[in-house]
């Protein structure tokens, strides 16, 4: 069974700061991975994703993630956080295979990492 | 471009109603998805759709829940004989050829 697992429920940086929010996952085949972000009363919005290709994935906000597939890992992480990146952030995985295959089908999220940033 | 959109914002039923929830996709965009979200808790699937037909609906947790895509744009959930479990925000995604999708900003039902 496909599952993801958001280890922190809560994460504290300051401003200016790395962060990392944890993300690890279980597919049995290849995973589709994701991060969408999540403000107060409002809809997830997509940050990025990994399909194929470089392990080294970039998105929105100066976000980017890195997936090894050794440790079932897919963590986030933006070398200088801000104050406004302060919210829900979700990882979510597809089994690229199951089913009926191909691109779109339906994700599987974690529980969902608070982040808060502090001046 | 407009995004998805989903109505009503907020909908408050007594147990026992019955209730529609409609999703307006990303014009163009083939595949729709309902999840639902709990208080604490990442979304968890409902229902997918491709075009018309409904590719996956493996996520409805009982016969009470029922969604349709007749013209293989708009979406309506509909749940009959709701119950207070029931309360959650039904969120509605739509994608095209990407693997990525995009969220509505969600339907936050409370059941009394």
């Amino acid at each position: 069974a496909q599952s993801v697992a958001q280890p922190e429920d809560q994460v504290n940086v300051a401003e200016g700061n790395p962060l990392t929010v944890k993300c690890t996952y279980s597919v049995s085949g290849n995973p589709y991975l994701f991060w969408y972000v999540q403000y107060p009363n409002r809809g997830l919005q997509f940050l990025l994703k990994y399909i194929t290709g470089d392990n080294l994935v970039k998105g929105s906000y100066g976000f980017e993630a890195e997936f090894n597939k050794s440790q079932t890992s897919f963590h986030l992480k933006k070398p200088s956080a801000l104050v406004s990146d302060s919210a829900l952030y979700f990882c979510a995985v597809r089994d690229c295979c199951m089913n009926y295959g191909g691109s779109q089908g339906n994700l599987i999220f974690g529980k969902g990492t608070k982040l808060s940033v502090k001046p | 471009g407009a995004g998805v959109s989903q109505t009503p914002s907020n909908k408050v039923t007594e147990k026992g109603k019955y209730v529609e929830l409609r999703c307006d996709p990303i014009s163009g965009h083939t595949a729709l998805y309902w999840y639902r979200q709990s208080l604490g808790q990442g979304p968890e699937f409902l229902i997918y759709f491709q075009g018309t037909g409904a590719a996956d609906d493996s996520g409805l947790p009982n016969d009470r829940f029922f969604a349709v895509r007749p013209e293989g744009s708009v979406s309506t959930l509909k749940i009959q004989r709701t119950e207070r479990g029931d309360s959650a925000v039904y969120l509605c995604a739509s994608s095209d050829r990407g693997a990525e999708q995009f969220f509505g900003p969600g339907t936050r039902l409370t059941v009394l």
